[in-house]
């Protein structure tokens, strides 16, 4: 069964838009993490944001923001003033523990496309 | 750039063939673990490396199997090679204090691999 889901498979806007990406995850564990990555086209997964679950502090770093609410078990994550290099697919992922810390599990990805 | 090299970029092998596929972790990193990412998907985990020792295995044939080396680089061999193994494979390395430790991955480019 998917663990992380990811519905939104693409969003285009416009630049200086703000774009906010969807995952649903589902575990059983009380303790986890949950991560954002993005991947460019040249393919490198490039690390953007970890939240373990004790943690539903929302914050705000530059140009991204996530929404992270256990009662939905979602977490949501959002680019501020989008700019052209933003484009990219997005994989939300979890790690559940304490046997699968090192395995993450992604969601589908979200292609976001930022035209000028 | 997060330091982690992966080599050959791109490969081509025919069905049937053996391929082995090569990862230097970022420096200080002890831990490395293998994705294998089909075209429009997200990165399904193969099995992580935890001090030269397998650390994990996701759903994959014995047919996938690794080496982990004193320098904490690591190898990828995949024998027998079908034509659903032609992905993208990824490495990531992270620094753990123990085995299946829950630090953040950080990836290195991929090696696409096609088999025809």
């Amino acid at each position: 069964a998917q663990k992380v889901t990811q519905a939104q498979t693409e969003i285009s806007v416009v630049e200086k838009e703000d774009v906010t990406l969807d995952c649903v995850y589902e575990t059983r564990d009380t303790t986890y993490y949950l991560f954002w990555y993005k991947q460019p086209p040249s393919g490198e997964l490039v690390f953007l944001i970890r939240r373990n679950s004790f943690d539903e502090q929302n914050e705000i770093s530059g140009r991204y923001s996530w929404n992270f609410q256990k009662s939905t078990s979602s977490f949501n994550f959002t680019i501020t003033a989008s700019q052209v290099v933003d484009s990219a697919v997005y994989f939300c992922a979890l790690s559940e523990g304490p046997r699968s810390w090192g395995k993450l599990q992604f969601g589908a990805g979200t292609q976001v496309v930022v035209t000028p | 750039e997060t330091g982690v090299t992966q080599s050959p970029t791109h490969l081509i092998k025919t069905r049937g063939q053996q391929v082995t596929l090569r990862c230097s972790s970022q420096s200080g990193h002890n831990t490395v673990s293998w994705y294998q990412q089909a075209l429009g998907q997200g990165p399904q985990f193969i099995f992580q490396y935890y001090r030269e020792e397998e650390n994990g295995r996701g759903n994959f044939p014995p047919r996938f199997s690794g080496l982990q080396f004193p320098n904490y680089s690591s190898e990828l061999n995949v024998n027998a090679l079908e034509l659903d193994d032609s992905a993208l494979y990824l490495c990531a390395s992270s620094l753990a204090r123990l085995a299946g430790g829950k630090e953040t991955q950080y990836f290195g480019p991929g090696t696409r691999l096609l088999v025809l």
